[in-house]
């Protein structure tokens, strides 16, 4: 089992459709969570922080459920400008620290 | 401010040669990354250094990969000889220190096409 697992994908929405995405980790001891952002042949970029109480920033809001060891990045009113790859990335500290990426999930939107 | 700079962007090489990337990060930032990553896949950590200290290299193939930031400023990740199977990107990363909030900010990476 991968440690980070996220949906497969890809996923076709229509603008303005709302998409959410899971993602899992298998670690426990797991302490900072993330979403990042690619873009098609570019770097990951951060999009935001996942914090246990969730989290909102604009159109984009995250949740963690440390019962459930499962975050998710949820998009309202999706805009062209959100076709990505968007990762969810995991942190950890097990004696040494240790940033684990998922294999990310591809998003297109489709006017 | 200037970001974190890798060069070259891209590079075609036959295999069995040598091949290096060189990473700068921004500037302050005492951790670095070096990732290596498959189409389809996230990035997956090949090294990480505080200052000029190698503390993660646990997934570095060291028969052919080896790296060096001996200023604990930029760094350079080296291939030899280089197979068919390390065509990927590589991806250098910074952040300030090793604390897991920490934001890692991300080169272009060096796209290696090995023939």
């Amino acid at each position: 089992r991968k440690e980070v697992e996220q949906d497969p994908g890809p996923f076709n929405v229509p603008e303005g459709a709302t998409v959410a995405f899971n993602c899992t980790y298998s670690n426990s001891a797991s302490q900072s969570f993330f979403w990042y952002r690619q873009d098609c042949r570019k770097e990951p970029k951060l999009l935001m922080s996942v914090y246990s109480s969730g989290n909102e920033d604009g159109r984009f809001t995250a949740q963690l459920n440390r019962a459930s060891q499962y975050i998710s990045l949820l998009i309202r009113d999706s805009k062209l400008s959100d076709s990505a790859t968007y990762l969810c990335v995991v942190k950890l500290n097990t004696g040494g620290f240790k940033t684990i990426f998922g294999a990310g999930t591809r998003l297109f939107v489709k006017a | 401010e200037a970001g974190v700079v890798q060069s070259p962007r891209y590079k075609i090489i036959e295999k069995k040669q040598p091949v290096a990337f060189w990473c700068n990060p921004i500037s302050g930032h005492n951790t670095l990354y070096w990732y290596l990553q498959n189409l389809g896949q996230g990035p997956e950590l090949l090294i990480r250094y505080e200052n000029e200290e190698a503390v993660d290299d646990s997934q570095l193939p060291k028969d052919r990969f080896s790296a060096e930031r001996l200023k604990g400023v930029d760094s350079t990740l080296k291939i030899q000889p280089a197979e068919l199977g390390d065509s990927a990107v590589y991806l250098c990363a910074s952040s300030w220190d090793r604390e897991t909030h920490n934001e890692q900010f991300f080169g272009p990476g060096t796209r290696l096409t090995v023939l």
